[in-house]
């Protein structure tokens, strides 16, 4: 299966930019996701790219994908305490969804 | 849409009881999934169902875990007899697949399992 890795903490200011990177090493994945965990709550789909693009944008989000690189990154502009949450990025190759282990992202004030 | 229904949200038993988890799919999905996530491992798919039949139950940690779809709109997980490391959140997701294409899964709230 995929292995596909994440730093596991981020601290951002209320109001900066956040980056959450992930690395996967299966380049066949069709498509990669990146999804929300709130405390005590499910999986919220965020947004996801299609393996032959190169950057999606969706109003704070941008997802960017280096397929030489096997890297996608998740850039929140102006984060807001709405944002503390973990996010996980995960890569698709047919019904499989193989998930990192998920970044913790706590925005301060 | 209603999203993806669990119950119970939460569930606490005792060692060796019978533990059934439920899941409604989105209408007009064909594909169900069940992950457990546990701070140690992470998301792990336990099993796929794809038109309400077993597709891939490779998952499944052992015979104590049974899972079935009657129906496409209702499956449950069944854990007998259950342990204490069966402790976890358990979430289903739903997607659509068709003509080789496998869309995006959507999770529901989970049911957290504790067993004492």
């Amino acid at each position: 299966g995929e292995d596909v890795e994440q730093s596991l903490f981020l601290s951002v200011r209320e109001g900066d930019s956040s980056v959450i990177n992930c690395t996967y090493t299966d380049s066949s994945s069709t498509y990669l996701y990146w999804y929300k965990q709130e405390p005590g709550a499910g999986l919220q789909l965020l947004t996801y790219i299609f393996s032959n693009m190169d950057m999606k944008q969706d109003q704070r989000l941008t997802v960017l994908l280096n397929k030489k690189d096997k890297h996608l990154s998740l850039r929140i502009a102006d984060t807001q305490t709405g944002d503390s949450a973990i996010y996980f990025c995960a890569g698709a190759h047919d019904y499989k969804l193989s998930f990192g282990a998920g970044t913790t992202v706590t925005v301060r004030a | 849409d209603a999203g993806v229904i669990q119950s119970p949200r939460h569930e606490v038993t005792e060692m060796g009881q019978e533990v059934t988890l439920r899941c409604k799919p989105i209408s007009g999905h064909n594909s169900l999934f069940w992950y457990r996530q546990t701070m140690m491992r992470g998301l792990e798919l336990l099993i796929y169902f794809n038109n309400n039949v077993p597709i891939d139950d490779s998952g499944m940690p052992e015979d104590r875990f049974s899972a079935k779809m009657p129906n496409a709109s209702f499956s449950t997980l069944k854990i007998q007899p259950s342990e204490p490391r069966d402790s976890a959140v358990y979430f289903c997701a739903s997607s659509f697949y068709n003509l080789g294409k496998q869309e995006t899964q959507y999770f529901g709230p989970g049911t957290r399992l504790l067993v004492l």
